[in-house]
């Protein structure tokens, strides 16, 4: 299906492990965004990409590392996982500058346990 | 230091009344503004949006409403339905200072229409 898909839906994970969290769309659009969304905090961006091969840092970086190798993928990698990193991971992406909306996946809902 | 602010964590209507969510920002380069709506265990979904250069944008059931001068946006929703219960962000954006890329949101309006 075309789109904007996440994996895991829901993940349970210990601290100090080490977990992926892939996103996937088949839209081709240059622009990808993690964010996380938190009781009292809305939505803040991660990290975001405007292109394969180019990453840079949103509000929250820290503790996150990402990587684009193809533009239809953006995964977001926990080195080290902790507590505070528990919360609902949202990818999403837009088509271009011309283009100010993004379009978001579903989520995956990160435990650290 | 939020740049968006939905002042009202929860807002309770009934169906086929007006619903007004309500949105302040206090960065002056922000000069395009989105509505999303989250249903639960969904990832947020674009409503609808509006540029500095109009106050109103209108698409169906839903307006946006835009004051620069007091930056202040509103979502009206007229008829409220059921199914129009969720969580509604609002977000804004910077055409230029190199953030055109970034939306920042609001910490988001619970809506809920009762019957």
């Amino acid at each position: 299906d075309a789109g904007i898909t996440q994996s895991p839906r829901y993940k349970i994970t210990e601290t100090g492990r080490q977990v992926t969290l892939m996103c996937h769309q088949t839209w081709s659009h240059s622009y990808m965004f993690w964010y996380r969304q938190d009781l009292g905090h809305g939505l803040r961006l991660i990290y975001y990409s405007a292109a394969a091969d180019i990453t840079d840092k949103g509000e929250v970086p820290d503790g996150y590392v990402v990587s684009r190798s193809k533009t239809e993928n953006f995964p977001l990698t926990l080195e080290s996982a902790t507590r505070s990193q528990t919360s609902v991971y949202f990818c999403a992406s837009r088509a271009g500058l011309a283009s100010y909306e993004q379009y978001f996946g579903p989520g995956t809902r990160l435990t650290v346990t | 230091d939020q740049q968006v602010k939905q002042n009202s964590p929860s807002l309770s209507v009934q169906e086929g009344r007006i619903s007004i969510l309500n949105c302040d920002y206090t960065n002056s380069m922000f000069d395009y503004f989105l509505w999303y709506k989250k249903y639960p265990a969904e990832g947020p979904t674009f409503l609808i949006s509006i540029s500095s250069i109009k106050d109103k944008n209108e698409d169906g059931r839903f307006t946006v409403f835009l004051n620069k001068s007091a930056k202040h946006l509103s979502l009206h929703i007229v008829p409220s339905q059921p199914g129009d219960s969720a969580v509604y962000f609002c977000a804004a954006s910077a055409s230029s200072g190199g953030s055109n890329y970034k939306l920042t949101f609001g910490k988001g309006t619970l809506l809920t229409v009762n019957p």
